[in-house]
């Protein structure tokens, strides 16, 4: 699969929009998953399918997609919401996946 | 709840081997593509193995093709990790994942076990 790019670090104030982008010359017939983690835990997975949010993830999270770019939106952020935040995609097999750098949301 | 627990991590030379281990319960493991996982110190997530829901069909990133083996037994549940000539550029936290099944998401993983060569 092709490299996945995100910016390495993105700053925000407690309450607005933080929008973090993935993208990929791929990316247009492409799913992408989006993962959250904390510093010493696993990832968990905030959204997949570009823009579905799994059980338990709060509304705040969304996803969208344009061409070969991928967004993550994190809507009213929280100051839990700084942490790392990861994009990923996979060939049409499903056999090789890939990972973005990883972007540092920094709420200010 | 899904649960997924790695272990087999540790301390290794240049060169030596290790297994790494991940029993996974409260889902039907035989249903489901698993992964490997790692994190270097500091780095993002890298990708390093796949393998079918049957174990029939496996793929490796480049960075550890032949030298690492991933397998697994759906009798006893459990996933495997075999890695081979170990690098110092091998040390990282290494996570058993499991395949969401839909986009090749990854949908649970483990609390992930630190191997230092």
């Amino acid at each position: 699969s092709s490299a996945l790019t995100q910016p390495p670090s993105v700053s925000v104030s407690p309450g607005q929009t933080a929008s973090i982008t993935c993208s990929g010359p791929a990316l247009s017939d492409r799913y992408v998953n989006w993962y959250q983690q904390r510093p010493g835990r696993a990832p968990v997975m905030v959204i997949y399918k570009d823009t579905e949010r799994p059980s338990g993830i709060p509304e705040r999270f969304s996803g969208s997609s344009s061409g070969t770019t991928v967004t993550l939106t994190i809507s009213g952020v929280l100051p839990e919401d700084e942490t790392d935040y990861y994009c990923q995609s996979a060939d049409n097999s499903g056999r090789n996946l890939v990972f973005g750098g990883g972007t540092k949301l920094t709420v200010l | 709840q899904v649960q997924l627990v790695e272990s087999g991590g540790g301390v290794v030379q240049p060169g030596r081997s290790l297994r790494l281990s991940c029993a996974a319960s409260e889902f039907i493991f035989s249903a489901y593509h698993m992964h490997w996982v790692r994190q270097g110190p500091g780095k993002g997530l890298e990708w390093l193995a796949f393998i079918s829901y049957d174990g029939s069909d496996k793929n490796y990133a480049d960075s550890v093709k032949g030298r690492f083996t991933i397998s697994r037994d759906n009798s006893r549940n459990t996933l495997t990790l075999q890695m081979d000539g170990l690098r110092v550029e091998d040390t990282a936290v290494y996570y058993c994942v499991k395949d969401d099944g839909i986009t090749s998401g990854l949908d649970a993983w483990g609390h992930g076990t630190t191997v230092s060569v």
